[in-house]
């Protein structure tokens, strides 16, 4: 099956500090999405991006497909923004969507 | 509200007992979904449902069964075959394929199961 596979897994960053998230996947999918976990085990998209550039305040995604990979930018970060992010990619069958999620990268912002 | 409810919050299991845990939308979804999370890793798929009275098996489907009777219910039972179930347990829907413009996946809040 495909393989996705996060950078770095742990990131420490002060608050106000600008960060960069990476996802490789091993093979053409037919989208991709970011999700952010928080502590309490809440997932939540922040993005849809099969390719191209998105856009949501403080956050942008990059996904490049022919390349196979994608990145998730972090700019002025805040301690609310602490938590897991994962990538997964789209493996679409009939009706439903087959996520495949990569392992996450572990987000603490301090004070 | 609109969203997906997921009971209990917290379960505890003994060794040989079934569990099911219980998963609830009111978003008018057609495709629902169950994933399994260990400690530091990312989700896998255990089963989906595209339509009601129709589900597939994900990647981990061993020792889990499912049924989907009624469009906003998807239970997913734990089953003693199953022999390291203690993990952390996310209910999903959608409504229809995430690669369609305005499609997209909701999550509920977790079930957390221990085997005692």
């Amino acid at each position: 099956g495909i393989q996705v596979e996060q950078s770095p897994p742990d990131l420490i960053l002060q608050e106000g500090a600008n960060s960069t998230l990476r996802c490789n996947f091993s093979d053409s999918v037919n989208n991709l999405q970011w999700f952010h976990q928080n502590p309490w085990g809440q997932l939540i998209n922040l993005f849809y991006i099969p390719s191209g550039t998105k856009q949501n305040g403080r956050l942008s995604a990059t996904t490049v497909a022919t390349e196979r990979y994608s990145l998730l930018y972090i700019s002025s970060s805040q301690t609310t923004d602490s938590g897991v992010y994962f990538c997964a990619v789209d493996v679409t069958t009939g009706t439903a969507s087959k996520l495949t999620f990569g392992t996450g990268t572990r987000l603490q912002v301090t004070l | 509200d609109g969203g997906i409810t997921q009971s209990p919050k917290y379960l505890f299991r003994k060794e040989g007992q079934n569990v099911t845990l219980s998963c609830e939308q009111n978003l008018n979804h057609d495709a629902m979904y169950w994933y399994r999370q260990d400690p530091g890793q990312g989700l896998r798929l255990i089963y989906y449902s595209q339509i009601v009275n129709d589900f597939q098996k994900g990647d981990i489907a061993e020792g889990y069964s499912v049924s989907r009777e009624k469009k906003e219910s998807f239970p997913l039972t734990v089953t003693s075959a199953q022999k390291n179930p203690t993990a952390f347990y996310l209910c999903a829907s959608s409504n229809g394929r995430l690669v369609d413009s305005g499609n997209t996946i909701y999550f509920g809040e977790g079930s957390w199961l221990t085997v005692v």
